[in-house]
């Protein structure tokens, strides 16, 4: 899991709430990815950034929002218009987003449950 | 559009022979490959890329990979299975024309490793 950290490890939401899952890194890594992992549908991306202040929509993007107002930190909220947010997120960076050789590290995940 | 795909869901091997986990790929330009380890309840861990050069790739834990371009695949492989060998696997692929820095996965194989 390298020098990405994210909190919490299990998160559980109610119906109707927002939530703010965080991820760090130490890494001096310009670019961050969120992840959202499903059972047997692999990763999927939900926003990615490659300079503060700046970010980028992925794959499925709706009822997620990002900041990223730090080099180390890119922090997802899981907004009530998710319809189905029960899901392992990952975050993961890499040195430059443009970079086509660089590796993409993860950190250790956060699993939400929405009760 | 790019894909990979990994055709087997599960792989089951005994212990001490030779794996083998499965991936196709289908990319613009030149295609950037990786294989990253998932255990239960944790981030992804990287085991090895291909950028260029050399067709066989050796990577973390013994683990080797093989870019065959005519097949557009790059199977993992290894000599002789570990019980701790058993997780989850994902093959990745990005084409040398993305600026996004988006890695497109595969759904996964398990590996099971019995004694």
């Amino acid at each position: 899991d390298g020098g990405i950290t994210q909190s919490p490890k299990y998160l559980f939401r109610k119906e109707g709430q927002n939530v703010t899952l965080s991820c760090e890194q130490n890494l001096n890594h310009d670019a961050m990815y969120w992840y959202r992992q499903d059972p047997g549908q692999g990763l999927r991306l939900i926003y990615y950034s490659q300079i503060v202040n700046d970010f980028q929509k992925g794959d499925i993007a709706e009822g997620y929002s990002v900041s990223r107002e730090k080099k180390e930190s890119f922090p997802l909220t899981v907004t009530s218009a998710q319809k189905n947010p029960t899901a392992f997120y990952l975050c993961a960076s890499s040195p430059r987003l443009a970079a086509s050789t660089d590796t993409q590290y993860f950190g250790p995940g956060t699993r939400l449950t929405v009760l | 559009a790019q894909s990979v795909a990994q055709p087997e869901d599960q792989v089951n091997v005994a212990e001490g022979n030779p794996l083998t986990v499965k991936c196709t790929y289908s990319v613009s330009g030149n295609p950037y490959l990786f294989w990253y380890v998932q255990y239960p309840n944790r981030g992804l861990q990287f085991l090895l890329k291909y950028i260029t050069g050399d067709n066989l790739v050796k990577g973390s834990y013994g683990f080797e990979a093989e870019f065959n371009k005519s097949q557009t695949s790059f199977h993992l492989k290894k000599p002789s299975a570990l019980v701790s060998d058993s997780a989850l696997y994902f093959c990745a692929v990005r084409g040398s024309s993305s600026n996004t820095g988006k890695l497109i996965f595969g759904q996964g194989t398990t590996l099971q490793v019995k004694p």
